[in-house]
């Protein structure tokens, strides 16, 4: 399985401002994505990041708000725009690289505290 | 669409008992379906899977769990709960693309 890591692990950040999150994979995969897990929540799909070309994002969010790059196969930024105290969430990285099973493997997860 | 369902938001057992965390899915075909568990201040770890083959499914931490077709589940069973086992399970299912669904979650509490 891949090994996923995200940078920062956690942050506290003041409204107005941006935050990018780093996902990096220790081998090349075929799909990446970016979830929220609002407090007390389940996970919610934000985009799917696509390598070389823009994120394809879920109903209720956009780009201008959650910005997303995808420069190589291993490596992607999840941009947490203009943030208010309702982005308070963890935001997680996956990844998929099985044409079969579509089995995907997590990141640790970036806590984000918005005051 | 896809949609996955779990009933029980929250399960009490005591250690050693028997644990059953119910999923019931909504997909005209043959699903992708999965079990994750997220431990405290811990990361989503797979717990087991299923897209083909054999219907009952053995994963990791003696856990396994059956597709039923006629009644749309995946429950999750364990014949012996550990301490260890408390957390939060989701239920995950896909359709012919890489997206998964995710359930809303049960938290499993365990009694010493």
């Amino acid at each position: 399985s891949a090994v996923i890591s995200q940078k920062p692990s956690r942050d506290i950040c003041q409204r107005g401002t941006s935050l990018t999150i780093q996902c990096q994979v220790d081998s090349q995969v075929t799909m990446m994505f970016w979830y929220r897990q609002q407090p007390g929540q389940s996970l919610t799909l934000i985009a799917t990041a696509n390598q070389g070309s823009e994120a394809t994002y879920e109903s209720g969010f956009v780009i201008d708000k959650f910005p997303i790059s995808r420069p190589n196969l291993t490596f992607s930024t999840l941009t947490v725009s203009n943030m208010s105290p309702e982005d308070s969430s963890i935001y997680l990285c996956s990844v998929s690289d099985s044409l079969v099973s579509r089995e995907q493997f997590f990141g640790p997860g970036t806590r984000l505290t918005v005051l | 669409a896809q949609s996955v369902t779990q009933p029980d938001i929250h399960i009490t057992v005591s250690e050693g008992a028997s644990l059953e965390l119910r999923c019931n899915y909504s997909y005209g075909a043959t699903p992708y379906l999965f079990w994750y568990v997220q431990s405290p201040g811990q990361g989503l770890q797979l717990l087991l899977k299923y897209f083909s083959g054999d219907t009952l499914v053995q994963g990791i931490k003696g856990f396994e769990a059956e597709f039923k077709r006629s009644q749309s589940s995946f429950n999750l069973r364990k014949p012996s709960v550990h301490w260890s086992d408390a957390a939060e399970y989701f239920c995950l299912t896909g359709a012919g693309s890489y997206q998964l669904t995710f359930g809303k979650g049960t938290k499993l509490s365990v009694i010493p």
